[in-house]
C-alpha cells in the first residue's frame, strides 16, 4: 500500500500554461525524487531533495523547478508548458540509510 | 551514466526461465532491482549491497559482481504475474541520488 501520493494522475493542458504536479508522502522520508519516464521506458532523474530547503537537479536537464518547504511535500512546477514536456512524471521517496525507493503512481502530462 | 540492461525485451512462456543483465561503466556500490507493471508505479524487489552477494525473492533471485560492475536478475519457472518492466538501479555520490538502468520489458504468455 503506497503512502506517497501524486496529483493529478492525468493532465491535458495547452501550451504556455503553468502547471504544478503535487507529491506528498506520509512516511517521514527525508529524501524525495522526481523522475521523468517517456514511453521508451527509461527513468530519468530530474530533481531530488535530501531534506527541507534542499533541492538539486538530476542528470536529465529539465525546465521544471521544485521546492521542499515541508518534509512531506515535494511539488514540481512548469512555468510554461510545451509539447516537449509531455511525459509521465514519477515521484519517489526514501529514508536515509534505507536505500529502498517508494514510488507514487505517477502523473501523466500531455501538453497540446 | 545510466546502467545498461540487456536484453531490452523478452517474451517467455509460463514455466520458462530468464536472465536480465545490468552493466555499468562506473563502479557499482549497490544494486537495486524494481519491477513496474503496465500503468503502475515501480515496486522494489531486492537490493544487493556487497560484491558477490546473491539474494532471492520467491523464484526471483539476483547476483552482483562488483569487479565486473554487473548484476543479473534470474527469474525461474516464470509466472504470468512476472510480466512487466524490470529496472536495475544504483546510487551515486553520497547516496542521495538513485539512477536506473535502461529497462527490460518481460512478457510471460500462457
Amino acid at each position: 500500500e503506497a503512502d506517497i501520493y501524486q496529483t493529478p494522475r492525468y493532465l491535458v493542458i495547452g501550451t504556455g500554461k503553468k502547471i504544478t504536479l503535487e507529491c506528498s508522502q506520509t512516511m517521514g522520508h527525508d529524501k524525495m525524487y522526481w523522475y521523468q519516464q517517456d514511453p521508451g521506458m527509461e527513468l530519468h532523474l530530474i530533481h531530488y531533495s535530501y531534506g527541507v530547503n534542499s533541492t538539486e537537479k538530476g542528470d536529465l536537464s529539465s525546465e521544471s523547478t521544485v521546492s521542499r518547504i515541508r518534509t512531506e511535500h515535494f511539488p514540481l512546477t512548469l512555468e510554461s508548458a510545451r509539447p516537449s514536456h509531455t511525459s509521465q512524471y514519477l515521484c519517489a521517496s526514501t529514508l536515509s540509510g534505507a536505500n529502498v525507493l517508494t514510488f507514487g503512481a505517477g502523473s501523466r502530462l500531455t501538453v497540446l | 551514466q545510466q546502467p545498461v540492461q540487456s536484453p531490452q525485451a523478452v517474451i517467455l512462456r509460463e514455466g520458462e526461465d530468464a536472465v536480465i543483465n545490468c552493466s555499468s561503466s562506473k563502479a557499482l556500490y549497490s544494486v537495486h532491482w524494481y519491477r513496474q507493471k503496465h500503468g503502475e508505479a515501480p515496486v522494489f524487489l531486492m537490493i544487493l549491497l556487497k560484491g558477490g552477494e546473491q539474494k532471492g525473492h520467491e523464484k526471483i533471485s539476483a547476483s552482483f559482481n562488483e569487479k565486473k560492475q554487473q548484476s543479473s536478475l534470474y527469474l525461474t519457472a516464470s509466472q504470468l504475474s512476472y510480466s512487466g518492466t524490470y529496472f536495475c538501479g544504483t546510487e551515486k555520490g553520497t547516496g542521495n541520488q538513485f539512477y536506473f538502468g535502461t529497462g527490460t520489458s518481460l512478457t510471460v504468455i500462457p
